[in-house]
This record gives structure tokens, C-alpha cells and sequence, in this order.
């Protein structure tokens, strides 16, 4: 079956430092989002992705599509605390009804 | 939290016993989800419904069961059949997914963390 997964599994980075974690489908996606769960709390949707190559920005963070829409990547610059959670990225099942997650970078930042 | 809610927060429950969880939504969406996930685990779906009265099942959907009788109302019973039941359990939901070619977000409650003693 369909499989998306995610390297690394961990990461520390003392604050300031760059984070990229990395996901990749067994499957060519349509689109793909990613979600961020602070500790404790519930996922939260970051941004989607459609075109292949696309490259998005939000402040701090940058949102990549590979060209074969079938890997994305997610990099932090400079991270902060704030940041610390895990990142989930997701794309359609091969119905189109559901969603496939990975199973999630954990990041961790020392102050 | 956008218009998800899930309750009670934290649940409690001794071995053998059925339990329901409630998720209720305003958002006006078709689709609802409920997911498990265990510590430092990702997410697997559990059931999805894309209309009232009608459910599927997801990939680890034994032992549990749900209704759809509205559209904003979407509980989850896990029953004394699911034999390692202690999770986080999160509820979702979406506007109804048109194929692939249309993304659509997932929008989740703040999740319902049950112990089985």
C-alpha cells in the first residue's frame, strides 16, 4: 500500500540553528500539507503544496515539492523555541478520500 | 479549536469497559476522521465518514466503533474488544474530498487522552 515517510525521526538543534526534515510517498502525490503538533497539543495544518517544484515561504520556514511530486521537504531557518513540536506531512490516499501521514519529524531546540 | 470539539479532555476507564468519545464540529463539513495516536507515534485512522449515516473503516478500526445520525457529530466508541485502548484520540474534519487533484485541509480537535486501568 501506499507509504509516506519522514527522516529523520529526531532532531535537537541548539536555538538559532537550521532544521530540514525530509518526506518522501512510495506514490506520486497531487498535492501534500504539513502539520505541526506542539507537545501535548493537536495537529495544526501548516500550508499544501500542488505544483511540482513549488517552493513556498512562511517567515522563518520554506516549503518544498520535489519535481516528481513524490518528496517535499520542510526547512527552519534559524530556529527558535517556538518551533519545537512535531511536523507531519500528509498526502491523498490513492482514492482521493483520505489522507496518508507520515510518521513525523520530532524537533526539539535548546535554548 | 476551529470549531472542533472533543471531550472530556482526559478519560479514565477500567479494563472491559465500552467508552464514547464525542467530536462535534461547526464548520458546516461533510467529512469527519477519528485517528489514534500513541506516544511519539504518528497518526492512524481509525473510521471516516463522508455523509450522515454512512462510515468506513480505516486501518486499525478493531475494537472500535462509530455513528454518523448528524452531520456535526461524529463519536467513537472504543469497545472492551480493543485490546491496548490507552491513546491520544483525535477527531477531524474536512469539506468532502473531490479526487485527487483537490487538496483539502483536515481540521483537528484538541483530542481526548484516554487511560484503560
Amino acid at each position: 500500500g501506499q507509504q509516506v515517510m519522514q527522516i529523520p525521526q529526531y532532531q535537537h538543534v541548539q536555538e538559532g540553528e537550521d532544521f530540514t526534515t525530509y518526506c518522501n510517498s512510495s506514490t506520486t502525490l497531487s498535492n501534500i500539507q504539513w502539520y505541526k503538533q506542539r507537545p501535548g497539543g493537536h495537529p495544526v495544518f501548516l500550508i499544501q503544496l500542488v505544483k511540482s517544484g513549488e517552493v513556498k515561504k512562511q517567515k522563518r520556514l520554506t516549503f518544498q515539492f520535489g519535481e516528481a511530486k513524490k518528496n517535499s521537504s520542510l526547512h527552519i531557518t534559524a530556529t527558535q523555541t517556538t518551533d519545537v513540536g512535531t511536523y507531519f506531512c500528509a498526502g491523498p490516499d490513492n482514492y482521493g478520500q483520505n489522507f496518508v501521514f507520515g510518521p513525523g519529524t520530532r524537533l526539539s531546540v535548546l535554548p | 479549536d476551529g470549531g472542533i470539539t472533543q471531550s472530556p479532555k482526559y478519560l479514565f476507564r477500567k479494563e472491559g469497559q465500552n467508552v464514547t468519545l464525542s467530536c462535534e464540529q461547526n464548520l458546516n463539513h461533510d467529512a469527519m476522521y477519528w485517528y489514534r495516536q500513541d506516544p511519539g507515534q504518528g497518526l492512524r485512522l481509525i473510521y471516516y465518514s463522508q455523509i450522515v449515516n454512512d462510515f468506513q473503516k480505516g486501518d486499525i478500526a478493531e475494537g472500535y466503533s462509530v455513528s454518523r445520525e448528524k452531520k456535526e457529530s461524529f463519536p467513537l466508541t472504543v469497545t472492551s474488544a480493543q485490546k491496548n485502548p490507552t491513546a491520544f484520540y483525535l477527531c477531524a474534519s474536512s469539506i468532502l474530498p473531490q479526487g485527487t487533484h483537490l487538496g483539502y485541509t483536515q481540521y483537528f480537535g484538541p483530542g481526548t487522552r484516554l487511560t484503560v486501568l
